[in-house]
């Protein structure tokens, strides 16, 4: 299966530590798309790719927040002095732009946890 | 600001009945897209079926059809004789001109053996 993957998929770390997230989007995606989702709730948008480049950033992204994707492949979303607000769903998902009109397909997303 | 309302934060049905899940969205763009998510529990979310504004016709995939009205911005999903298989989280969202998804708030879907 080629679908979108994300490691890892819980994470359970302590307040003030920095954790690292990875995603591995559909092969030949050109699209990469952070969310991050509480219980209850739908996805809230965080950053988006389109091939190596960052095109925008939400606000809801502070400067603890940092995302990359050196090679227009793979993506990770670090988190710098994580707090208990940080606990949530990070979803990745990726699209294939113009093809498919953009439509979004989902990793499983990982799930953390910050004491 | 672009919205997406879903106003049923939980429904259920009988299996093998059919129901509907209402969603309306509000935006000033004339083309954009709408989507209906499903999201099992603990598990990822899958794509159920997708409209595109320019389209009169209403999407239409196996057991799952929409009823777009655009004038209403109005985005229905319906679902004929649900199965078990069909209990999840439901999200509508809209795509807007710089493709980001605008989602609701959701609504669980609970079927009835």
């Amino acid at each position: 299966d080629t679908g979108v993957s994300q490691d890892p998929r819980h994470k359970i770390t302590k307040r003030g530590q920095n954790v690292t997230f990875r995603c591995d989007p559909i092969s030949e995606h050109n699209r990469l798309y952070w969310y991050r989702q509480t219980l209850g709730q739908g996805p809230e948008f965080l950053t988006y790719f389109q091939n190596e480049a960052q095109l925008e950033k939400s606000r809801l992204l502070s400067d603890r927040f940092s995302a990359e994707r050196p090679k227009g492949s793979f993506s990770t979303l670090e988190i710098q002095r994580t707090e208990q607000g940080d606990s949530a769903m990070y979803l990745c998902a990726s699209s294939l732009l113009p093809a498919l009109r953009d439509t979004q397909y989902f990793g499983p997303g990982t799930r953390l946890t910050v004491l | 600001a672009q919205t997406v309302t879903q106003s049923q934060p939980e429904m259920s049905v009988q299996e093998a009945e059919t129901v509907t899940l209402s969603c309306t969205y509000d935006t000033s763009e004339s083309d954009y897209y709408l989507f209906w998510y499903k999201q099992p529990p603990s598990r990822q979310m899958i794509l159920v079926i997708r409209q595109e504004a320019y389209k009169q016709q209403n999407a239409t995939e196996n057991r799952f059809s929409v009823n777009f009205q655009k004038a209403a911005k109005s985005f229905s999903l319906k679902i004929s004789d649900s199965q078990l298989g069909d209990a999840a989280m439901y999200f509508c969202a809209h795509m807007d001109s710089n493709y980001q998804l605008i989602w609701g708030a959701g609504t669980k879907l609970i079927i009835k053996p």
